[in-house]
């Protein structure tokens, strides 16, 4: 079945690092591929999306690329703020499947 | 801007009680899901609702779980006799057609934390 497998945290960055959390899946078809984050205290809310392979998902200074040769769709943003500490989660879904949610990374932004 | 509406945002109850849980989705859309999220990972839908009709109810524990949407707009989601392993954060959201639109956004509210003593 699908599924997604994202990095394991707590990361820890100083504000301005460059931010990598990786995100991989298994699908059968042509998923469409999200990231979402929740900050403390608060539900879910949809940072980015791509719907086919070489999209390119941007939202707040976040990315993210559908790349299906390597099965991954990695967020990435070149300078971290205090306000972007939360929990990020991947997640796909398809056609034959609802939306399946990775177990989430929490990020913490040192001032 | 227009929320989803959960209530309560807390609740503590002891084993073999029921509870019961209200959301209320965003003004006009026909898709309600309900989500569980174990502390630490990520949310698992446990119903799905078009309008009032369930359209995807596979991960509910139908034993101990109901679910309904009966003018198909706000939902409750109860719990009758609750255990120890339903401490969870129970999620709601809402889109506008869900369905076949996969890329529909969701929408989620702010949660109802449960503890079961």
């Amino acid at each position: 079945g699908n599924s997604v497998t994202q990095m394991e945290g707590p990361v820890t960055l100083s504000e301005e690092a460059f931010l990598t959390i990786n995100c991989t899946y298994t699908a059968t078809g042509y998923p469409s591929l999200f990231w979402y984050v929740q900050y403390p205290g608060e539900g879910l809310q949809l940072l980015l999306k791509a719907t086919k392979a070489d999209d390119k998902g941007s939202n707040k200074g976040f990315e993210a690329t559908y790349r299906k040769e390597t099965t991954s769709f990695h967020l990435e943003k070149g300078s971290v703020q205090v306000s972007d500490s939360a929990v990020y989660f991947c997640a796909l879904t398809s056609s034959a499947s609802k939306i399946i949610f990775g177990s989430g990374t929490r990020l913490s932004i040192r001032p | 801007e227009a929320e989803v509406a959960q209530s309560p945002r807390y609740k503590i109850t002891e084993k073999s009680q029921a509870v019961a849980f209200w959301c209320d989705p965003i003004s006009g859309h026909a898709t309600l899901y309900w989500y569980r999220q174990i502390l630490g990972q990520g949310p698992e839908l446990l119903v799905q609702f078009q309008d009032e009709s369930v359209v995807d109810d596979s991960q509910l524990p139908k034993d101990r779980f109901s679910a309904e949407r009966l003018k198909g707009v706000d939902s409750t989601l109860k719990i009758q006799p609750a255990e120890l392993g339903d401490s969870a954060m129970y999620l709601c959201a809402s889109s506008l057609e869900g369905g076949q639109a996969i890329t529909d956004t969701q929408y989620f509210g702010p949660g109802t934390r449960l503890t079961v003593l």
